[in-house]
């Protein structure tokens, strides 16, 4: 079982959707989550951090965190053109793991 | 403030060639961390710097790679020597602490020819 798991994709959505992005984790004891959007011949950027479990909005970005479940999500409501790229998920547990990513094209 | 600042950004070498890249950390950030990223996946840790101390290499080949921090600032990452397996883009991130929010510098893509 990988450590951080990511559904590859390609997640289409028509612009002016939702887009909805998970990801699962192994270790129970992890304390960190993070969202990072990577477009194609650049590095990762960070857009979403979050700690405690529920939502935590920022603009048109939501991410969702259940301990529990060891789940982790990432909304995006009015999708753009823009926001086309590959989304990793990163968990800290005892080091800072990233998933496969996620492949999204938002469709004009 | 700037950001992350690593180079070179690309660099193509012979295998068995030396290769080394250098990482410029955010001002103030004690955790560094170099990965290694291949097309399609995301970045694999490769070593963890907590201030000038290596607190997790266990991914790192020991064998070819080596690191250093000196004085718990820039970190170099080199290869010795390199094999056509590790074209791959080499990040380096920072961050203020374990688990706290890390940012990537442009990478160096290295291709070995």
């Amino acid at each position: 079982q990988k450590e951080v798991e990511q559904n590859s994709g390609p997640l289409s959505v028509p612009e002016g959707a939702i887009a909805s992005l998970n990801c699962t984790y192994s270790d129970r004891g992890s304390q960190s989550f993070f969202w990072y959007r990577q477009y194609s011949g650049k590095s990762p950027e960070l857009i979403m951090s979050i700690y405690s479990n529920g939502d935590k909005e920022d603009g048109r970005f939501t991410a969702q965190l259940n301990k529990a479940s060891q789940y982790v999500s990432l909304l995006i409501r009015d999708s753009q053109p823009s926001d086309s790229a590959t989304y990793l998920c990163a968990v800290y547990g005892n080091k800072l793991v990233f998933g496969a990513g996620t492949i999204l094209r938002v469709k004009s | 403030e700037a950001g992350v600042v690593q180079s070179p950004r690309y660099k193509i070498i012979e295998k068995k060639q030396p290769v080394a890249f250098w990482c410029n950390p955010i001002s103030g950030h004690n955790t560094l961390y170099w990965y290694l990223q291949n097309l399609g996946q995301g970045p694999e840790l490769l070593i963890r710097y907590e201030n000038e101390e290596a607190v997790d290499d266990s991914q790192l080949p020991k064998d070819r790679f080596s690191a250093e921090r000196l004085k718990g600032v820039d970190s170099t990452l080199k290869i010795q020597p390199a094999e056509l397996g590790d074209s791959a883009v080499y990040l380096c991130a920072s961050s203020f602490g374990a688990g706290t929010e890390a940012f990537f510098g442009q990478g160096t893509r290295l291709t070995v020819v």
